[in-house]
Formats: structure tokens, sequence, C-alpha cells
């Protein structure tokens, strides 16, 4: 059964307009993660809740931000997608303190 | 700056032989060491992890070694599968959990029937 569950799994949008990628867990994992992930690169953080507690990476751009309504769901939303914000998206959860992040499948996304 | 590197894209290998991939990292204060798994189209999966107070840990078929004084690890794989095939991802994290992990490029493993 799929722990993390990242919906779409693909996701065309258009050049400026706005997207939100879903995040949903069963864990009960309190902290939750976005990453980013080009081509051939290494996945990149974006931010982290822990709990309601928000956390940005100092080199995340403005067009990034995130929603984390309950426990179990976390919203990234791109407010407005330039080509090079095409990629996978990534959503990855743990526990306090576990060491092991659980991914999602990701979210394919691609700007036209 | 990259703070963990895998300089090796791409490794090839023959069934049955040991894989090795390799992981070399410049922050001293990463203590909390993970190799993940990754098929194409799916999100990465954790293989084995190994903390700064050991040297070595082993799991089946999968062992991982660390070198602190060389900032170096390296993940053993024997024998190798043909569905070991996928990108292997070297992590680590400076604060003993996964609150934020910094990855690596990835290394391509193909095993060779």
């Amino acid at each position: 059964d799929a722990m993390v569950i990242q919906n779409p799994r693909y996701q065309v949008t258009q050049f400026g307009k706005p997207v939100t990628l879903s995040c949903s867990q069963t864990l009960n994992h309190n902290v939750m993660y976005w990453y980013q992930q080009k081509s051939s690169q290494a996945p990149k953080l974006l931010f982290h809740y822990y709990d309601k507690d928000f956390n940005n990476e100092a080199d995340t751009p403005d067009n990034f931000q995130s929603r984390r309504p309950n426990t179990s769901f976390c919203f990234l939303d791109i407010r407005s997608p330039g080509l090079g914000d095409a990629a996978m998206y990534l959503c990855a959860t743990s526990g306090l303190l576990r060491s092991e992040a659980f991914f999602g499948q990701g979210t394919r996304l691609t700007v036209v | 700056d990259q703070q963990v590197k895998q300089n090796s894209p791409s490794l090839s290998v023959q069934e049955g032989r040991i894989s090795i991939l390799n992981c070399d990292y410049t922050n001293s204060m990463f203590d909390y060491f993970l190799w993940y798994k990754k098929y194409p189209a799916e999100g990465p999966t954790f293989l084995i992890s190994i903390s700064s107070i050991k040297d070595k840990n082993e799991d089946g078929r999968f062992t991982v070694f660390l070198n602190k004084s060389a900032k170096h690890l390296s993940l053993h794989i024997v024998p190798s599968q043909p569905g070991d095939s996928a990108v292997y991802f070297c992590a680590a994290s400076a604060q003993g959990g996964s609150e934020k992990l910094v990855f690596g490029k990835g290394t391509k493993l193909t095993v060779n029937p």
C-alpha cells in the first residue's frame, strides 16, 4: 500500500499559469518535504514542514509556496511557472526520530 | 557547492559480481548517511543507512562502508542482480535524522545478465 501519494503523476501547465501539486501520507509522520529534481541532478530540498512549522531553504525562489492544512496533506504551489521549473517534484515524509525519509512517486511537471 | 558527490554517473557490472558505488562528502558535520535506490518513474526508496559512530553496516546483499577521515562512503552489492539496475543516490544529514537530507547526483547502475 502506498504510504506517500502524490497527485497528479504528470502535470502539464502553461507558462505563467499557477499550478498546485499535492501530497498525502498515511504514515502520520510529522515532517514533510518537497524536493525538486531536474534531469541528472541531485534532488534539491525546497522546503519542509516540521509539524506546522514551515522551513524554507534560503535559495528556494519566492515563486514556490507550500501549504500544510493538516498532518496528512501538503501542497506545493508554483505561482507563475517558468520553463526552468519543469522538473520532477518529490514529496517525502519522516517521523520525528526516524532517520529515513519515505518518498512518493513524484509529479513530473512540464511547462509549455 | 556540492556537499555530497557521486563522481561516477554510471556503472556497469555483470550479474553475480560485486557492485561498488562511491560517495564523497565535504561537510564534516554530516553524521548520518543513507543510500536510496530509484527506478524510472518512481520515487527514491530507502536502502540502507549508517551512522558516523559506525564504519560498516550490512543488510543482506548490501553493505555500506564509512571512512570518516576520508569523508568517503561506499555501497557494496554482492552478488549483483539484474533487478538491482537503478539509480543509486547517496544522501547525508547533519542532524542524525532526515530532516534535511542532502543528496548526491546519483549513479546509474546497470547489472548485465
